[in-house]
């Protein structure tokens, strides 16, 4: 069946440092692939997508590129700060077959001042 | 434009016990989803509603159901309360013609004892 793996938390870094997460998913055909932020005590906020292959998703200096040929979906940001800390998902959906979003199991990221 | 709001934000329960929860949509958004978040994981999918129709069912037993009303709001019903439906129950809404991204709401946090 479609998954979504993304590397295991928590990640910690310190202000300005340069951040990668990675995400690889299982999936036939061409699913949309996302990125999902969950502030502490909130829901989750779309941060990027991607539709198709080759597309990059940019948001809030987020960075993330659809890789079909390896499967993958990272998530950069060249410079984190503080106000980045919180829980980042890794997800896919077919967007124009159904509405449901497979989810991976999250990353929490702590940034240090 | 009011956002997918979802009420209660938080309550607790006695195994056996019913819940309901509820969630208003985006306004002009047709399509709603369910999802559970246990803690420390991502959410798992649990109903899609469209045009009040149920379009898709996760691996839930039947004591979880929902409906969807004219007006597009959504409840979720559990019934017989487990320990395990603990957990924080995330509204989506999205303009299913467009299929572009869901909207989550701020969540329900439930708690059994």
């Amino acid at each position: 069946g479609n998954s979504v793996t993304q590397m295991e938390g928590p990640v910690t870094l310190s202000e300005e440092a340069f951040l990668t997460i990675n995400c690889t998913y299982t999936a036939t055909g061409y699913p949309s692939l996302f990125w999902y932020v969950q502030y502490p005590g909130e829901g989750l906020q779309l941060l990027l997508k991607a539709t198709k292959a080759d597309d990059k998703g940019s948001n809030k200096g987020f960075e993330a590129t659809y890789r079909k040929e390896t499967t993958s979906f990272h998530l950069e940001k060249g410079s984190v700060q503080v106000s980045d800390s919180a829980v980042y998902f890794c997800a896919l959906s077919y967007m124009n077959r159904d509405d449901k979003i497979i989810f991976g199991k999250g990353t929490r990221l702590h940034i240090l001042p | 434009d009011a956002g997918v709001t979802q009420s209660p934000t938080h309550l607790i329960k006695t195994r056996g016990q019913q819940v309901t929860l509820r969630c208003s949509p985006i306004s002009g958004h047709k399509s709603v989803s369910w999802y559970q978040q246990v803690l420390g994981q991502g959410p798992q999918f649990i109903f899609q509603y469209y045009e009040k129709e149920e379009r898709g069912r996760g691996n839930f037993p039947d004591r979880f159901s929902a409906r969807q009303f004219p007006n597009y709001s959504s409840e979720l019903n559990v019934n017989a309360l487990l320990l395990g439906d603990s957990a924080l129950y995330l509204c989506a809404s999205s303009n299913a013609d467009s299929h572009i991204e869901a909207f989550f709401g701020q969540g329900t946090r439930l708690t059994v004892v």
